[in-house]
């Protein structure tokens, strides 16, 4: 059973304009979100988390947005630029329960067309 | 600073072999975590070190599968008997680990498994 579900495989964008990213989770013990973004042959990096006693964190281009009660999050990437393309990884940790292992979704594929 | 390292960078063996796949992580993190990451799927934990200790490995996924930190540094996984659904690409994170906090993990590059 997936706990950390990104449902869209793929997301194609133009340059200049918002991507939005979303993911669901199921486990009500996590407490950390992250978002990492892998290029092939690399390995993920770090974009951006939120910790769950807030419902937003922005830096930069990028903002993250956590509803607690729908168990949901969103990346948002405004402008997008093409070296935005890239598999987008949401995780999350349940480090409360004295966890740090990091649950990951599937990933999406984003396109962002010139 | 340098970030974490992992070498090889790819690996090749046929099916029974033993192989070790090695991390540095970066400089000053005590905290260090392998995972595995499948053909279209996200990264899958395998285990978590505190200094030199395993402080978590429930996810290995079998005893062929071990992994050691004897100086709190560099870490070695190691896989026995591999066969080939141990295909995958082997992450390894660092992270401060300092108590009680929720800590970004930074990733190395990863090491291409394939099992022949």
């Amino acid at each position: 059973d997936q706990q950390v579900k990104q449902n869209s495989p793929s997301l194609s964008v133009q340059e200049g304009r918002i991507s939005i990213l979303n993911c669901d989770y199921t486990n009500s013990m996590f407490d950390y979100f992250l978002w990492y973004k892998k290029y092939p042959a690399e390995g993920p990096t770090f974009l951006i988390s939120i910790s769950s006693i807030k419902d937003k964190n922005e830096d930069g281009r990028f903002t993250v947005f956590l509803n607690k009660s729908a168990k949901h999050l969103s990346l948002h990437i405004v402008p997008s630029q093409p070296g935005d393309s890239a598999v987008y990884f949401c995780a999350a940790s349940a480090g409360g329960a004295g966890s740090y292992q990091l649950t990951f979704g599937k990933g999406t594929k984003l396109s962002v067309i010139p | 600073g340098a970030g974490v390292s992992q070498t090889p960078s790819n690996k090749v063996t046929e099916k029974g072999k033993y192989v070790e796949l090695r991390c540095d992580p970066i400089s000053g993190h005590t905290a260090l975590y392998w995972y595995r990451q499948s053909l279209g799927q996200g990264p899958e934990f395998l285990i978590y070190f505190q200094g030199t200790g395993a402080a978590d490995d429930s996810g290995l996924p079998n005893d062929r599968f071990f992994a050691v930190r004897p100086e709190g540094s560099v870490s070695t996984l190691k896989i026995q008997r591999t066969e080939r659904g141990d295909s995958a690409v082997y992450l390894c994170a660092s992270s401060r680990g300092l108590a009680g906090e929720q800590e970004t993990q930074y990733f190395g590059p990863g090491t291409r498994l394939l099992v022949l």
